[in-house]
This record gives structure tokens, C-alpha cells and sequence, in this order.
């Protein structure tokens, strides 16, 4: 079955770090793009960033640069996406989703990732 | 980087059609034909309608249809059915490997 399986959900203190996983299954990981959306509660979508997981190359959105870092682990098909120095407003459902500019086919089911004192 | 422009909300009765914008600019809707339509029910995760502007993926209803002219992208629903209720959002490749998306539109059918 193809799909992505994102980690479940985190609390974080803010000033904190959280890294969120992917994993990919029944397709070939190093194939496609993997892009990181986040979506504060009825807010809408914003991009944060794509990793290559074949040639480990990535792009950040402006606002996430020195804040984000994306990662993968080929040998399990797993995508990361760790977000330093929290804050509240980081407060969102994180989602994964596979593809590049030509549109995003398959995502994760979210993360919830919880910034509070 | 600014967020693509879409109206808040659209509606109409079963059977009818929706249209919805989406402007950017030179430098992202205007400059490239990756555009890209994401439904998105509540406390679902986005699926792709249309992606490189009018291009259904598989599976994809043939009343759900795209176009872009100058810095405006459209999504047409036609036919309007009650599950076509949701959030609908555009985005649009922006050069230098860097993706933007727009405000998201409500759409309500009556």
C-alpha cells in the first residue's frame, strides 16, 4: 500500500526542538520529493520546505531558514523534519507530502505538534 | 514570498458551478504553469484536484477543471455535489525551488 506514516503527536516546551518522521512505503522512497506543510488550527496551508532523497538537496521557505532542518534516512524510507526554537505560533498539525512542483499526490496523515509552557 | 490571494468563501446549490481565484504574481502564477488545486475536508489531510494548471490526477471527478490566465489561476467545480463541500487551496511553484500557497477558499454548497 502506498503511503506516508507520520510520528504521532508532540508537546513541546517552547525554545524547544521537535523532530517529526515519515515513513514511506510501497514506492520507491529515493523517487520523489518529500515536502514539510504546516497548518496552524483553522489557518490554512504554508509551505515550510522539499528534500531530494536521493541526492539529499533541500529548500526552505524563507521564514523557516535556520530554523529547519530536513533529513532523511534512505536504508528505513524515512523523511524528518526537526524545527528549532519554538514558539507558540509553531503550534500546528505538520504534514509530509510527496511530489515537486508538478503537485503533491500523497501525504502523511499529520502531526500535531503542541508548543506550551 | 506572499501568500497567493483567494476569496474567503464561495458557494452555490447543487448542480451549479464554483469558480475559484487565485492570484499571484509574475513570479510564481504569472512565470510558471505549476499550479497546483489541494481539497481539503476538515480534519483531513489536502488531496490533489489539479496539478500543472488543468491536469487531473487519476481518479479525479472530470467536474473539477483548471486554468490560469496571467497572474490568475481557476478552479472550476461544476455540478456542485454535497461532498464537494471543503477547504480548497492553490499553489504555485515560485522559482529557486521554493513553493507558495494561497489563502484557501471555503466553499459551501446550499
Amino acid at each position: 500500500q502506498v503511503q506516508l506514516v507520520q510520528s504521532g503527536a508532540e508537546v513541546k516546551k517552547p525554545g524547544a526542538s521537535v523532530k517529526v518522521s515519515c515513513k514511506a512505503s510501497g514506492y520507491t522512497f529515493t523517487s520523489y520529493d518529500i515536502n514539510w506543510v504546516r497548518q496552524a488550527t483553522g489557518q490554512g496551508l504554508e509551505w515550510m520546505g522539499w528534500m531530494d532523497p536521493n541526492s539529499d538537496n533541500t529548500g526552505y521557505a524563507q521564514k523557516f531558514q535556520g530554523r529547519v532542518t530536513m533529513t532523511r534516512n534512505t536504508s528505513i524510507s524515512t523523511a524528518y523534519m526537526e524545527l528549532s526554537s519554538l514558539r507558540s505560533e509553531d503550534t500546528a498539525v505538520y504534514y509530509c507530502a510527496r511530489g515537486d512542483s508538478s503537485g503533491w499526490d500523497l501525504w502523511g496523515q499529520g502531526t500535531l505538534v503542541t508548543v506550551s509552557p | 514570498q506572499s501568500a497567493l490571494t483567494q476569496p474567503p468563501s464561495a458557494s452555490g446549490s447543487p448542480g451549479q458551478s464554483v469558480t475559484i481565484s487565485c492570484t499571484g504574481t509574475s513570479s510564481d502564477v504569472g512565470g510558471y504553469n505549476y499550479v497546483s488545486w489541494y481539497q481539503q475536508h476538515p480534519g483531513k489531510a489536502p488531496k490533489l484536484m489539479i496539478y500543472e494548471v488543468s491536469k487531473r490526477p487519476s481518479g479525479v471527478p472530470d467536474r473539477f477543471s483548471g486554468s490560469k490566465s496571467g497572474n490568475t489561476a481557476s478552479l472550476t467545480v461544476s455540478g456542485l455535489q454535497a461532498e464537494d463541500e471543503a477547504d480548497y487551496y492553490c499553489s504555485s511553484y515560485a522559482g529557486s525551488n521554493l513553493e507558495v500557497f494561497g489563502t484557501g477558499t471555503k466553499v459551501t454548497v446550499l
